[in-house]
């Protein structure tokens, strides 16, 4: 089957500070990368959708220049929290498609903010 | 709008079965998924109905009425380890996922 890799698995960072999540597909070309985020005792929120080569859609009361998303290559994605605080703390999970085919989660990032 | 419906906890005995239903309006219809997701891990894939009817896999059976926008996922011979979310998500004209809250099942001995 089809291999999603999410790292790093989990983050402690201090309040202000950036942090970068990786998200590659490793026997696949993902055309499409979906970036989600689930806050304790909620349901996953979609929070961004990229295609290879341009730039990320992202839904409705996402901050872009807060979650920036790069998608540069058809094997990697990143998600990169800027100036995070403690009220981002959340759980990241991104989610790679390949052309006509279903898509596959990476195994999720638990953020924790200080 | 657009809408997913599934009961936030259920409990059963181990060795028992429990139905998780789940309701859903939405733009169009591709399609409907059930994963299952432990604390702080990724959902893990269950299933996907596009058909009306039941799908059975191992213990686990996912049953459509897509004229009653309406799915179950039906787990037999229930574990410990069973204890789990389970999220319904549909597919949208635009092949968007639409999820619901998740399930918490508490499986007791």
């Amino acid at each position: 089957g089809a291999v999603v890799s999410q790292h790093p698995s989990w983050v402690i960072c201090k309040s202000g500070t950036s942090v970068k999540i990786e998200c590659r597909s490793l026997d696949f070309q993902a055309t499409t990368m979906f970036w989600y985020r689930q806050f304790p005792k909620q349901s996953l929120m979609l929070m961004a959708t990229s295609n290879e080569g341009s730039k990320a859609t992202y839904e409705q009361g996402v901050e872009k220049d807060k979650f920036l998303i790069n998608h540069a290559s058809l094997t990697l994605s990143t998600l990169t929290v800027t100036s995070a605080h403690p009220e981002d703390s959340s759980f990241s999970i991104c989610r790679a498609k390949r052309r006509d085919t279903e898509a596959f989660f990476g195994q999720g990032t638990r953020l924790t903010v200080v | 709008g657009q809408n997913i419906d599934q009961p936030t906890e259920m409990t059963a005995t181990e060795g028992a079965i429990v139905q998780i239903n789940c309701t859903y309006q939405t733009s169009g219809f591709n399609g409907l998924f059930w994963y299952q997701q432990h604390a702080g891990e990724a959902p893990t894939f269950l299933s996907y109905n596009v058909l009306d009817g039941l799908e059975e896999k191992g213990r686990f059976s996912s049953f459509l009425s897509r004229s009653k926008g309406y799915s179950y996922l039906l787990l037999k011979e229930l574990q410990m380890k069973d204890s789990a979310s389970y999220l319904c998500a549909a597919l949208d004209s635009n092949y968007q996922l639409i999820w619901g809250a998740g399930t918490k099942l508490i499986i007791k001995p």
